[in-house]
C-alpha cells in the first residue's frame, strides 16, 4: 500500500501562476485534509474533507480552492500564486478503524516568485 | 493565546537519558491528543495517540493526559540519536459528519546528543 500519495514533490511557481496539487489515499478512509506548514507557524488546515462530496474550511483557506473527485482523491488549487503562498503542503487522511488518527502524505514544496 | 502550545526549544538531552515534551492546549472540549514526529524536510509520523487521563506506554515512549490543567506531555525514555527530530503535539476536535480536525503546536526539536 503507498498510503497518502501527493504529487508533485517540488513547484516553482511565477506569482499570478495557478497550479492544482493532487492527492490520494489508498486506504479507503472517509476524511482527507489539506495543511500548510511555514517555519515557526507549525501545520494549518488550510480545507478538509469529512466525507466525500462535502469540503470545509479550515484555518487558512483565503486563496485556495479544494475538490473532493471521489473517495480517494482530494485537490488543492491555487488560482493565483502569491509568494505568501510558499510553503510547504502536507495532504493527510483518516478513517477506517482508527478513524481519529491522521496519516500524511510526502509533502509538496511550492515557492512562489 | 495559541489553542496548542509548545515550546519550541531545542531540548537537548545525552544519549540514554529520559526526554520529556511538554503541550498545553485551551479548548477544554478536546478529546483526543496526538504526538506526531517530524524529522527535517519529512513528514509527520504518528508516535503516541491517547483519549483518557492518565499515562499510555508503548515501548520507550509514554504519553501523560491531564484534562484538568489541560497538559500532555511525552516522555521518551533511553533516548537515541535516532530521536533527534521535531516533535509536534495535536489536540482534536470533532467534525459535523465524520472526520477529526486536528490543531498542531508549533513542535519541540530534540536534539540527542551522543
Amino acid at each position: 500500500n503507498a498510503g497518502v500519495t501527493q504529487t508533485p514533490k517540488f513547484q516553482v511557481l511565477k506569482t499570478g501562476q495557478s497550479m492544482t496539487l493532487q492527492c490520494a489515499q489508498d486506504m479507503n478512509h472517509n476524511s482527507m485534509y489539506w495543511y500548510r506548514q511555514d517555519p515557526g507557524m507549525g501545520l494549518r488546515l488550510i480545507y478538509y474533507s469529512a466525507s466525500e462530496g462535502t469540503t470545509d474550511k479550515g484555518e487558512v483557506p483565503n486563496g485556495y480552492n479544494v475538490s473532493r473527485l471521489n473517495k480517494r482523491e482530494f485537490s488543492l488549487r491555487l488560482e493565483s500564486a502569491a509568494p505568501s503562498q510558499t510553503s510547504v503542503y502536507f495532504c493527510a487522511s483518516s478513517g477506517g478503524a482508527s478513524k481519529n488518527i491522521q496519516y500524511f502524505g510526502a509533502g509538496t514544496r511550492l515557492s512562489v516568485l | 493565546q495559541k489553542e496548542v502550545e509548545q515550546n519550541s526549544g531545542p531540548l537537548s538531552v545525552p544519549e540514554g537519558a529520559i526526554a520529556s515534551l511538554n503541550c498545553t492546549y485551551s479548548d477544554r472540549g478536546s478529546q483526543s491528543f496526538f504526538w506526531y514526529r517530524q524529522y527535517s524536510g519529512k513528514s509527520p509520523e504518528l508516535i503516541m495517540f491517547i483519549y483518557s487521563n492518565g499515562d499510555k506506554e508503548d515501548g520507550r515512549f509514554t504519553a501523560q493526559l491531564n484534562k484538568a490543567s489541560q497538559y500532555v506531555s511525552l516522555l521518551i525514555r533511553d533516548s537515541q540519536p535516532s530521536d533527534s527530530a521535531t516533535y509536534l503535539c495535536a489536540v482534536s476536535g470533532r467534525v459535523t459528519g465524520g472526520g477529526n480536525k486536528l490543531t498542531f503546536g508549533t513542535g519541540t526539536q530534540l536534539k540527542v546528543e551522543l
